[in-house]
């Protein structure tokens, strides 16, 4: 059973909603991440957070807003999404970024449609 | 070239068979290896570590060749329920250290 959980494991939403996805992480972790997987493609990286301050943005639209409230837990903001931002999204958490042996956990994702 | 390559198969083996995967990486200041495991629409699990020396778990071995840059895993014994994709990850200390994926090996093991 995966230690990362993420909230809705499914969301169909309409180009003009506003909606969020939630992970939250109980190992002490103090890294986490949002990835976006499209079907048969590896997970590609969109934001880092390190002990709660944003890290890395991968160049990713506005329409994305990332948030982490606190050292458990990782939102995403969705607004005006596009239909070819359909994807799955997984979160993952390691303990620190900036060490090498750091290994990823992820959770289940959620399978986002945009109609 | 991209920085971790991966042969996208599928490989399609019957049960029992050992079969091996290998993925390559373009920088050689690239530290840590993992290899993960992904079912269909669920999340990467990670399968093993790779260490310099090698590394075994089950039916399942590692390795690490840093002169021709580039890991492998062989599964021995397959069984039905390895169908799955394998994701390579590495991880460089030269820059960021953020975890790059090869873009995964599809098994299909079949009776």
């Amino acid at each position: 059973d995966t230690e990362v959980t993420q909230t809705p494991k499914h969301l169909v939403m309409g180009m003009t909603n506003k909606k969020s996805l939630k992970c939250e992480q109980h190992m002490g972790h103090r890294a986490m991440y949002w990835y976006k997987q499209k079907a048969k493609k590896p997970p590609e990286l969109m934001f880092v957070y390190s002990y709660e301050k944003l890290s890395i943005n991968e160049s990713v639209p506005s329409r994305f807003s990332p948030e982490c409230p606190n050292s458990s837990l990782l939102n995403l903001h969705l607004h005006a999404l596009q239909p070819e931002d359909s994807a799955l999204y997984l979160c993952a958490s390691s303990q620190v970024l900036g060490s090498t042996n750091e290994k990823l956990f992820f959770g289940s994702g959620t399978q986002l449609s945009v109609l | 070239r991209k920085e971790v390559e991966q042969d996208p198969g599928p490989f399609n083996v019957p049960e029992g068979a050992t079969v091996a995967f290998n993925c390559t990486y373009s920088n050689s200041a690239s530290q840590s290896f993992f290899w993960y495991r992904q079912d269909c629409r669920k999340e990467p699990k990670l399968l093993m570590s790779v260490y310099s020396s090698g590394n075994e778990d089950g039916r399942f071995t590692a390795q690490l060749n840093r002169a021709s840059q580039y890991i492998s895993l062989l599964i021995r014994d397959s069984k039905l329920s390895d169908s799955a994709t394998y994701l390579c990850v590495v991880i460089s200390s030269g820059g960021s250290y953020i975890p790059t994926f090869g873009r995964g090996t599809s098994l299909i093991v079949h009776p």
